[in-house]
Formats: C-alpha cells, structure tokens, sequence
C-alpha cells in the first residue's frame, strides 16, 4: 500500500459547485496534512495544512480529518474555472520527510 | 519578499553527462529539500538540507547528491545521466527544518538525450 494514495481523476465539477477530493494515508500516527494545487506547466503551491487536532476553513477552501478512516478531504465551494488544477495532497513520514500523493486532476467546467 | 529561485530553468544534457542545478531560498528561510517529478511517479523526494547538513534523503541512487551553502543556498548535482532522468526538478524552501510549509520554486526542467 502506497503511503498517500490519490484518486487521479480527472474529478470534473460545474462552476458553482462543491469539489471534494480526498486522500488516504497509511500512517495512523500522521500528525499533519498538507494539500497542494499545481497548474500545468506550474510549480506546486501550497494552499492549506492541517493538524490532527481539528479541520480547517480558508475562504471556500476546508480541509477535513478522518482519522478513523485515516483520509484528509479537501473542499472547495463554489468551485470557479480557475480552481482547474491538480490538487496534491502530502504527509510526512515518520522520518519528516514530506510524502506526496500522486495527484487528483480537477476539471471546473462553466 | 523574493520567492525561490531555480537555475537554470531548462537543460539539455546527453546521457553519460553530469549536471548541476541551484536554488536560492527564500530569504530567512534556512531548509532546502527537492523533489523530482515525473508523470508516472508524481513528486519523489530526493534530500533536505538544513545548516549545510543533509538531513533527509529519499530513494535516489549515488548518482544523486547535494549540499547545501553557509547563506542556505543549495545545489544538487546528478551524475553519469540515464535517460530516466528526465525531469523537473523542483527545489522547496522551509523556515525551519520538519514538516512545515514549503514553498517550491518554479523548478528545472532536465531533458536527458
């Protein structure tokens, strides 16, 4: 089982609507979460991290713990055009070392 | 404030060739860790750096090596190129060193021929 796994997509979403990705992990003990977005052709950006103390809201970005299940889920409301990316979640291992999904694609279509 | 810079942004190199790239970090910022990516293997992680220590290293041959400057400057320089080289190189600055937020730059991209 890969550390970090990530439905590659293509996830394709009205404009106005709410995409929601997830990531899964496979160390219980993960502490933190971080979700990236990379445009084509674009280095990643980081949009938002997490603890394992709670979710987290940042305009119509919310990121969201299920430790149970061990996933983080990203939200993104009113999903606009421009949110088209990929979206990378990360977590680091047990060395701290940041591990990387391979990416959910996100298409925003008008 | 400047963001991360990378040099160069493009190389062609031939196989058997070796190759350096540099990255400055943000100004402050004393981690450097990079990454390749690849489309079939997604953002690998090579090295961090921290006080010109290496103080992580992912699953790259010997070939693969670093180091890192007194001003937090790094290099990482790739020897004998294979054609699976081919790449984008990224290179992300962190305050400290540990999982925190790292901020990438906008990479180098490497064409082994």
């Amino acid at each position: 089982q890969k550390e970090v796994e990530q439905n590659s997509g293509p996830l394709s979403v009205p404009e106005g609507a709410i995409a929601s990705l997830n990531c899964t992990y496979s160390d219980r003990g993960s502490q933190s979460f971080f979700w990236y977005r990379q445009y084509s052709g674009k280095s990643p950006e980081l949009i938002m991290f997490i603890y394992s103390n709670g979710d987290k809201e940042d305009g119509r970005f919310t990121a969201q713990l299920n430790k149970a299940s061990q996933y983080v889920s990203l939200l993104i409301r009113d999903s606009q055009p421009s949110d088209s990316a990929t979206y990378l979640c990360a977590v680091p291992d047990n060395t701290d070392k940041l591990i990387f999904g391979t990416g959910t694609r996100l298409q925003v279509f008008p | 404030k400047a963001g991360v810079t990378q040099t160069p942004r493009y190389l062609i190199k031939t196989r058997g060739q070796q190759v350096t790239l540099s990255c400055s970090p943000i100004s402050g910022h004393r981690s450097v860790s990079w990454y390749q990516q690849t489309p079939g293997q997604g953002l690998q992680f090579l090295f961090e750096y921290f006080s010109e220590t290496q103080r992580n290293k992912g699953n790259f041959p010997g070939r693969f090596s670093g180091r890192q400057f007194s001003n937090s400057r790094s290099e990482m320089n790739v020897s004998t190129l294979e054609l699976g080289d081919s790449a984008l190189y990224l290179c992300a600055s962190t305050l400290w060193t540990g999982p925190d937020e790292q901020f990438f730059g906008p990479g180098t991209r490497l064409t082994v021929l």
